[in-house]
């Protein structure tokens, strides 16, 4: 079956634009995570959805950064005023009801000029 | 807040040769763990994981970890490396209850294999 989608794939703004990234999660798969991970770090823990809410934003790192999932399907991190050190890449993972495990996307590589 | 420790940074061996990363983990509580493998190019997938019962685990691709619960680790193991080992290995903890399971990743360790 299909696995977690992101795109854009790759993203390239310029310092102070707002992007939105997108995320289709593994279909019937009610949690959902985004993570970012700059060069040579293990992935950081930014916003947990469960269904349409979200459950846990305490990960993300200024009012900048916003997310949503309005249907408990598809989301979009939207970053405004983008900065250098948003760099990274950005992944999403979802998971089914009470299944610790998470399945990754490819992840978005924002790159920040 | 939990925090995991990966050691070894980068490593090289040569085929044949044994691997064993370290993986250490700072939480009190009863928690779950997970290696997860991103190969070059491709997404992070998960290597193998630890909830509870047996410590010693066995994973996809010949690889097994141990959790020792005395020494807050959890060490990724393979007797004998091949090539397309060559990959980041990267170590998460979450906690057991709560509902979240949000993980805490280390920084991950490079594995290059020579062949």
């Amino acid at each position: 079956g299909a696995g977690v989608s992101q795109t854009p794939s790759n993203k390239v703004t310029e310092k102070g634009k707002y992007v939105e990234l997108r995320c289709d999660p593994i279909s019937g798969h009610t949690a959902l995570y985004w993570y970012r991970q700059s060069l040579g770090q293990g992935p950081e823990f930014l916003i947990y959805f469960q269904g349409t809410g979200a459950a846990d934003d305490s990960g993300l790192p200024n009012d900048r950064f916003f997310a949503v999932r309005p249907e408990g399907s598809v989301s979009t991190l939207k970053i405004q005023r983008t900065e250098r050190g948003d760099s990274a890449v950005y992944l999403c993972a979802s998971s089914s009801p009470g299944n610790r495990e998470q399945y990754f996307g490819p992840g978005t590589r924002l790159t920040v000029t | 807040a939990q925090s995991v420790s990966q050691h070894n940074h980068h490593v090289i061996l040569s085929e044949a040769a044994s691997l064993e990363l370290g993986c250490n983990y700072s939480y009190g509580g009863t928690v779950n763990l997970f290696w997860y493998v991103q190969y070059p190019g491709q997404h992070l997938q998960l290597l193998l994981k630890y909830f509870s019962g047996d410590p010693l685990v066995k994973g996809i691709k010949g690889f097994e970890a141990e959790f020792i619960k005395s020494k807050f680790s959890f060490n990724l193991r393979k007797p004998s490396v091949q090539w397309s080992d060559t990959a980041e290995y990267f170590c998460a903890v979450t906690h057991a209850s709560g509902g979240s399971y949000i993980p805490t990743f280390g920084r991950g360790t490079s594995l290059i294999v020579h062949p």
